[in-house]
C-alpha cells in the first residue's frame, strides 16, 4: 500500500506570499491531519479534516487554512508568510478522527 | 508547563547498548501511547502503540507505560548505528481531552 504523498519537497517563499502544500493520504484513510514541525517547538497540531470537514484545529494564526477533497486529498495554504512560517510541514493521515497517524515525508518550507 | 516533556539530548551510547527512552506527561485523560521514529529529513514513523499501561514488545523495542507515574519509556535492546535517529513520543486522550500531542523529540546516536 503506497504511503503518505506531500507535494512540493521544498519550497522556497518571499515574506509576504502565499503558499499551497497538497498531501494525498494512504488509500482507506479519510482522515488528514497537518503539522507544523520546528527545532524549538518540535510538532504542532494545526488541523485535521475529515470527510471534508475541519474535525479539529491547533492554536495557529488564521493566515493557516486548510482543506479537503472528496477523495481525502487535503491542502494546506499559507498567506501572507512570515519569517517564523519557515518549518517542515508534515501531513499525517489515519482512518477516524485522531487516529493512529501515519506521516508524509514533509514538505520544507523556507521563508526568505 | 508543557503537557509533554522530553529530554531531547542527544544521547550517544555504543552499539550493542540498551537504549531508555522517556517521556513525562501531566495530563491524566491520555491513553493512548505512541512511539514514532524519525531520520534526519524524512517524516516519522510509527513504532509502537499501547494502550492504557502495561508493556509491549516488538523485537528489539519494548514500550512501557506507567499511568500512575504519568510516565512512558521506550526500550531498544541492542542499539545499532540505523537506529540512530529522533524518537518521538506521542499521546492521546480520549473524553474531554480528545487530541493527540507531541513531544519534542529525543535525538539518539549509536556509535558503531
Amino acid at each position: 500500500k503506497a504511503g503518505v504523498t506531500q507535494t512540493p519537497r521544498y519550497l522556497i517563499k518571499t515574506r509576504g506570499q502565499q503558499v499551497t502544500l497538497s498531501c494525498s493520504p494512504i488509500s482507506g484513510h479519510r482522515s488528514v491531519s497537518w503539522y507544523q514541525q520546528t527545532p524549538g517547538q518540535g510538532l504542532q497540531f494545526l488541523f485535521e479534516y475529515f470527510s471534508e470537514t475541519q474535525r479539529n484545529k491547533g492554536n495557529f494564526p488564521g493566515r493557516f487554512s486548510g482543506r479537503q477533497f472528496s477523495n481525502s486529498r487535503s491542502e494546506m495554504n499559507v498567506s501572507t508568510l512570515e519569517l517564523g512560517d519557515s518549518a517542515l510541514y508534515l501531513c499525517a493521515s489515519s482512518l477516524e478522527v485522531l487516529g493512529t497517524q501515519y506521516f508524509g515525508p514533509g514538505t520544507r518550507l523556507t521563508v526568505t | 508547563q508543557k503537557e509533554v516533556e522530553q529530554d531531547p539530548g542527544p544521547l550517544s551510547v555504543p552499539e550493542g547498548a540498551i537504549v531508555s527512552l522517556n517521556c513525562t506527561y501531566s495530563n491524566s485523560a491520555f491513553q493512548y501511547f505512541m512511539w514514532y521514529r524519525q531520520y534526519s529529513r524524512k517524516g516519522p514513523e510509527l513504532l509502537m502503540y499501547t494502550y492504557s499501561s502495561g508493556n509491549k514488545e516488538d523485537g528489539r523495542f519494548t514500550a512501557q507505560v506507567d499511568k500512575s507515574s504519568k510516565y512512558i519509556s521506550l526500550f531498544i535492546r541492542d542499539s545499532q548505528p540505523s537506529d540512530s535517529a529522533t524518537y518521538l513520543c506521542a499521546m492521546k486522550g480520549t473524553s474531554g481531552t480528545y487530541k493527540y500531542i507531541f513531544g519534542t523529540g529525543t535525538r539518539l546516536k549509536v556509535l558503531a
